[in-house]
Formats: structure tokens, sequence, C-alpha cells
């Protein structure tokens, strides 16, 4: 079955540690997406990435950091920089990134940070 | 600044009736909609989507009409179903830009009672 898979579902953490997020997809889709939501807020773009090794920030992206160094795979950092980690964590992805398509979404990561 | 907004955070319908969401966008540049769905703890999944070039887009119990003068669109759910409680975002993609990134609306709450 073709997807995207997100591990952990949950993930807890303590106050100053860095933390990563997984995201894998077999949809063989270029570009991939990260996205935070929190409660009775829509969903605010973090990092983006088009193709293999490059990726761009996005409207809240610091205090995090990503790679793509292959294509189906897309990890998210939370930096201890980031003040307010506490959070849904959503990765996307879409077949290409600068062309009218819907991203596809994976179940997502809840983050608490203790 | 938000440039999508979906006023309701909430809306309980009758089961069989119709159920109407909305949401209005400021930015001009923006030229596709797209409408997802979202339960707890899960991924948005695409619903629907509409272009600029275009007023109204049906798909099954599913409508999306655009009123470009107005920046408004709204999404159509007839007969409405207990199963269409959820979360209903609606995003927008800007027109031109090397990475079709999506802003999503805070999101509303659909209760469809039985």
């Amino acid at each position: 079955d073709g997807g995207i898979t997100q591990s952990p579902k949950y993930l807890f953490r303590k106050e100053g540690q860095n933390v990563t997020l997984s995201c894998e997809q077999n949809l063989n889709h270029d570009a991939m997406y990260w996205y935070r939501q929190d409660p009775g807020q829509g969903l605010r773009l973090i990092y983006y990435s088009q193709i293999v090794n490059d990726f761009q920030k996005g409207d809240i992206a610091e205090g995090y950091s990503v790679s793509r160094e292959k294509k189906e795979s897309f990890p998210l950092t939370v930096t201890s920089a980031q003040k307010n980690p506490t959070a849904f964590y959503l990765c996307a992805s879409s077949i290409h990134g600068g062309s009218v398509n819907e991203q596809f979404f994976g179940p997502g990561t809840r983050l608490t940070v203790l | 600044d938000q440039q999508v907004k979906q006023n309701s955070p909430s809306l309980s319908v009758q089961e069989g009736r119709i159920s109407i969401l909305n949401c209005d966008y400021t930015n001009s540049m923006f030229d596709y909609f797209l409408w997802y769905k979202k339960y707890p703890a899960e991924g948005p999944t695409f619903l629907i989507s509409i272009s600029s070039i275009k007023d109204k887009n049906e798909d099954g119990r599913f409508t999306v009409f655009l009123n470009k003068s107005a920046k408004h669109l709204s999404l159509h759910i007839v007969p409405s179903q207990p199963g269409d409680s959820a979360v209903y975002f609606c995003a927008a993609s800007p027109l031109s830009g090397s990475a079709r990134q999506l802003t999503f609306g805070s999101g509303t709450q659909l209760t469809v009672l039985p």
C-alpha cells in the first residue's frame, strides 16, 4: 500500500532535548512538507522540500531543522531552541512541488515536551 | 495576518440536511483552493479542490463554490451524514512561485447529529 508513515504516533521528551520525527513516503512524490498544528489553529508550514538535497524554510522554521538525503524520507528535528515544541506535527507529500496538486498527509506525531 | 479565514469554529447540522462551510481569503494571488477533512489524531485527507478559472466543482455529495470577486469559497455537503463529523480545513495556493505552498484556515468542526 502506498502512503506516508510517521513515527512514533506519540512522543515525550524533556525540555532542552533535541528530538527527531520520522516521515517516510513510498508514493514516489518529489515534494515533502512539515506542518505544525496547535489547538484551534490551522496547519502552519515549517519546512518543505521540492527535490532531494534541497529544502526551504516555511513560515515558522525557527527552532527546527530538516534533511532530505533520500526522496522517500524527510525527517524533522525539533531543537531545544524551539520555544513551544509541544504540538501535533504533520508530514505531507505531493507529486511535484511546483505544480498544482493536492498534498497527502501522514497520520501525524503528537510531541509533548515535559 | 491570516490570509485564509474560517470564521465559524463549529457548525452543527441535522443528518440529511445540508452543511455549508465557509472560507474567506485576502491574498489575490491565490488561484487554487482545496478542502481537507480531519479526524482527531489523524492527518487531513483531501476532499475536493477548485481552480480560480471555475466557480463550481462537484464530487458526489460535496460541492465547492468559488466567488472570486468576494474572495469567498464554500463547501456544501448534501445530504450530511454522521460520518461527516470532523474538522474541515480550507487551503489556498498562490498563482506563481516555485513551490505550491498551501495556506490553511483554522478549521471548522462539523457535527452531524443523527
